[in-house]
């Protein structure tokens, strides 16, 4: 059974890049019929999609964050990536990759947060 | 961006009711909705893709109806474990985005 769980650093100073891994395990992140994807929910909100990648680099992103994404996969790893760079307080939030399959996400990690403070 | 809008924002229901929600596209979607339960500190659960299809292991009091704009989650019967909040989620275009949910709780 596919399971995905999101690592990287709890607290990001203002102005850095905040760095986060989704690593897939009980199948491969590059099987063809997935994309892989982030989203994000800043305490007490609701949910911002952030993008999703293809095995292959081939991505789509969320225009709102203007640019300040960059994901990235790792076939050898098994494991996909995002960075969010110039972080601000209002990047705080708790972090989910999860798996796209066609025009929905099914299958999710249980989420990682990430504070932005000084 | 593709505006999504529930209604109600939150809802009072007991056990056994049966719960109706409503999710409004700011634009024609067509069937690219999908609807996710979510519990606190959890990550959210996909019930139904594609406006109507009921997910793998999904129990079946849940159904989902709608095209175009407006669209409908449908709990028949709710249950303790239904206490949670639902998003619905349009993937017709880009940027996918989330409506600002609605909370059953427990009257």
């Amino acid at each position: 059974q596919l399971q995905l769980q999101e690592s990287g650093p709890g607290l990001v100073k203002p102005s850095e890049t905040l760095s986060l891994t989704c690593t897939v395990s009980g199948g491969s992140v590059s099987n063809t019929n997935y994309y892989w994807a982030w989203i994000r929910q800043p305490p007490g909100k609701g949910l911002e999609w952030i993008g999703s990648i293809y095995y292959s680099g081939s991505t789509y992103d969320n225009p709102s964050l203007k640019s300040r994404v960059t994901m990235s996969v790792d076939t050898s790893k098994n494991h996909f990536s995002l960075k969010l760079n110039s972080v601000t307080a209002a990047d705080t939030a708790v972090y989910f990759c999860a798996r796209r399959l066609g025009y929905r996400m099914d299958v999710w990690g249980k989420g990682t947060t990430v504070i932005v403070s000084s | 961006d593709i505006q999504m809008t529930h209604s109600p924002s939150s809802l009072s229901a007991s056990v056994g009711d049966r719960v109706t929600i409503t999710c409004r596209a700011s634009q024609t979607i067509y069937t690219y909705l999908n609807w996710y339960q979510q519990k606190p500190g959890k990550a959210p659960k996909l019930l139904i893709h594609s406006a109507s299809s009921l997910q793998s292991g999904v129990p079946s009091r849940f159904s989902g109806s709608g095209s175009g704009t407006d669209f409908t989650l449908t709990i028949s019967s709710l249950q303790p474990e239904d206490f949670a909040t639902y998003y619905c989620q349009q993937s017709h275009n880009i940027p996918w985005t989330f409506g600002q949910g609605t909370k059953v709780d427990i009257k």
